[in-house]
């Protein structure tokens, strides 16, 4: 079975800075689609990224990107410019092609973004 | 564009009282359909997913129970519930060329 790591439970950064969140995931197959999710207090699941595993390049979307490190089976979310919106939890998830295109989640990180 | 909606959004039931939960997706067709369960302060649990009418498969054995009676609507039902049921529902949508999955918002359960 996949399983999808994160091991920082919260994280605190200032406004307009940068944070970064981790994620590691474990899977034998080759290809596989790699997701980043954001739930704001609202409980509104939000997807912020994706990559697929056969893409070298990382993706990237306004001020959200992810380094991607296939090897070390390695999915990290990088936020620069931190706002007060991006206060939410943080979810990694893994998909696979397989029936039904489920997701395995990761546990979540808690970000506080600081005025 | 495509939405998904739920109902209800907040839900309060006695133990051992029936639940019925509904999902429903508007702008696409033939979508892969999904139950999640989110305890407070934790990642999702996958409990039903359906690739069309009438198929479901279960994720976790449990109390609960889901159907697919149309090719949009995805319901998420229990003849009895527990204390252990109460929690955060979300239901999602994924496209069959689509590996992201989109999500409702939610419906808050609690079973007193």
């Amino acid at each position: 079975a996949q399983t999808v790591t994160q091991s920082q439970p919260e994280m605190s950064v200032q406004e307009a800075e940068t944070v970064t969140l981790s994620c590691t995931y474990d899977t034998s197959e080759s290809n596989y689609y790699l997701f980043w999710y954001k739930q704001p207090p609202s409980r509104q699941m939000i997807l912020v990224i994706r990559q697929e595993a056969y893409k070298q390049q990382n993706a990237t979307e306004n001020r959200f990107s992810v380094n991607f490190q296939k090897a070390a089976k390695s999915f990290s979310l990088k936020i620069s410019d931190s706002q007060l919106g991006d206060t939410a939890m943080y979810f990694c998830a893994h998909g696979e092609e397989a029936a039904g295109n489920k997701l395995t989640f990761g546990g979540g990180t808690r970000v506080l973004v600081k005025p | 564009s495509q939405t998904i909606h739920q109902w209800p959004a907040t839900l309060v039931q006695p133990v051992g009282s029936p639940l019925s939960l509904e999902c429903t997706v508007e702008g696409t067709s033939n979508p892969n359909l999904y139950w999640y369960r989110q305890a407070a302060g934790r990642g999702l649990q996958l409990l039903f997913y359906s690739v069309g009418i009438g198929q479901i498969s279960s994720e976790v054995p449990q109390n609960l129970s889901a159907s697919r009676p149309q090719d949009r609507q995805f319901i998420l039902s229990s003849k009895k519930l527990l204390l252990s049921d109460s929690g955060f529902y979300l239901c999602a949508w994924s496209g069959i060329a689509l590996y992201e999955q989109y999500f409702g918002p939610g419906t808050r359960l609690t079973v007193t």
